[in-house]
């Protein structure tokens, strides 16, 4: 069966760096696109960046353009998030996601690995 | 990149029909059949129930159905049911190669 699970979250300070791991199992991880996406606490859902299956296209959202690199091993069946610069506004768990089909075609999502960016 | 808009709150009684909305702009819902919905219950991930605006994952109830006029969609939800009480969040792809959230419904079950 699919599975995604997050790793790499924690507590860090305005400015600081973290990186956050998705590794995936039950399907063929190189043949597919992935998405993070967060959830700020009480919020709603907010798209971060995509991957491309191969690894070389990737988009960000604004919000994150510049301070955020996303990135894959499909060797290691694992994506990443490199967080740069973080924000307390960045402070939000972190979902990994698996597109299937069109963009918004998000059919199985890890549990999520909570952020907190805080002095 | 604003959210897309979705009304914060819809409630209604067991058996009823009801219809949430989700308007966004000729860059997103009105230029692409790319929308989604999700489905969130409290503490758990979302759940896939419609995509390309009118489609239905394998094992989604049809009570759950989808449509989309210009820039606006729609989610209805047919003979509510207890169950179906959560959080609701529409998505689309954009002209910017990004997606756009809504900001997400509360819909309760009276």
């Amino acid at each position: 069966q699919v599975q995604l699970v997050e790793s790499g979250g924690g507590v860090v300070q305005p400015g600081g760096s973290l990186r956050l791991s998705c590794a995936a199992s039950g399907f063929t991880f190189s043949s597919f696109d992935m998405h993070w996406v967060r959830q700020a606490p009480g919020k709603g859902l907010e798209w971060v960046a995509i991957i491309l299956y191969d690894g070389y296209n990737k988009y960000y959202a604004d919000s994150v353009k510049g301070r955020f690199t996303i990135s894959r091993d499909n060797v290691k069946n694992t994506m990443y998030l490199q967080m740069n610069s973080l924000r307390v506004e960045d402070t939000a768990i972190y979902y990994c996601a698996r597109k299937e089909g069109s963009w918004v075609q998000i059919d199985y999502w890890g549990q999520g690995t909570l952020v907190t960016v805080s002095s | 990149q604003s959210a897309l808009t979705q009304p914060a709150s819809v409630s209604g009684s067991p058996g009823q029909s009801i219809t949430i909305s989700c308007t966004g702009s000729s860059s997103d819902v009105g230029g692409y059949n790319y929308v989604s919905w999700y489905q969130q219950h409290p503490g758990k991930v979302p759940k896939l129930i419609i995509y390309d605006v009118t489609n239905r994952p394998s094992g989604v109830s049809n009570r759950f159905s989808g449509s989309k006029s210009g820039t606006t969609a729609s989610l209805t939800i047919s003979g509510l049911q207890a169950e179906d009480e959560a959080d609701y969040y529409c998505s689309s792809y954009t002209t910017s190669n990004t997606v756009l959230f809504g900001g997400g419904t509360k819909l309760t079950v009276l």
